[in-house]
């Protein structure tokens, strides 16, 4: 399997653009997570998806960010429009869930950086 | 409750030598208790996990130690290597649910 795909991995645009960030995740897995990493915040949690269906989006951090899955091998992050604070790297994962809910599989992120 | 505390932020050992790496935690509902790590430009890939009924798991090199009374996790590599230089992250998540609770991470440098 070629693991977790995330498109692009880098992206740099200027404050006001709408950014859209990409996954593919590991077939047979029914879980894809969003997450967000910066150096003051670490590892967050943005939202998950059971069979394509969002289940927490507690740590969206606005309106400006949303997310979609519209079949089980593909979902999207869009933030519109984009602020220089959003710059960050993001990780999709991807998991089957039970038994082990931590064994999540990470992509390579996209490294969004917002001028 | 929800944060992991992680120590120290970076570590710095020499080749063969033991890197340890502690977390705590104040939510006594979290039962899985990963350790992830990442190489630069990657994804965190799990590495070991412990559940809190054992007070320890070893899988090659990688052993995590769990004390649940003290509510204190803690990740030991044995006779660690140049290779191990990593960033690693503790993590802790309940059953019932899929959000992991990452710790803020400990850069490892191993020298040769």
């Amino acid at each position: 399997d070629a693991g977790v795909i995330q498109s692009p991995r880098h992206e740099v645009t200027e404050m006001g653009q709408e950014v859209t960030l990409r996954c593919k995740p590991i077939s047979g897995h029914d879980y894809l997570f969003w997450y967000r990493q910066t150096m003051m915040r670490g590892l967050e949690l943005l939202i998950y998806f059971n069979n394509n269906v969002p289940i927490d989006d507690s740590g969206m951090p606005e309106d400006r960010f949303s997310a979609k899955m519209p079949n089980a091998s593909f979902s999207t992050l869009k933030i519109q429009p984009s602020e220089p604070r959003d710059s960050a790297v993001y990780f999709c994962a991807s998991s089957y869930g039970q038994p082990n809910p931590y064994e999540q599989y990470f992509g390579p992120g996209t490294r969004l950086t917002v001028t | 409750q929800q944060q992991v505390k992680q120590s120290p932020q970076s570590l710095i050992v020499q080749k063969g030598g033991i890197s340890i790496i502690n977390c705590a935690y104040e939510n006594t509902a979290f039962d899985y208790f990963p350790w992830y790590q990442q190489f630069p430009g990657k994804g965190p890939a799990l590495l070991i996990a412990i559940r809190p009924d054992v007070s320890e798991k070893k899988e090659g090199r990688f052993t995590i130690s769990f004390n649940k009374s003290a509510k204190q996790f803690s990740l030991h590599i044995m006779d660690s290597q140049p290779g191990d230089s990593a960033t690693y992250f503790c993590a802790a998540t309940k059953d019932s649910s899929y959000k992991l609770i990452f710790g803020s991470g400990t850069r490892l440098l191993v020298r040769p």
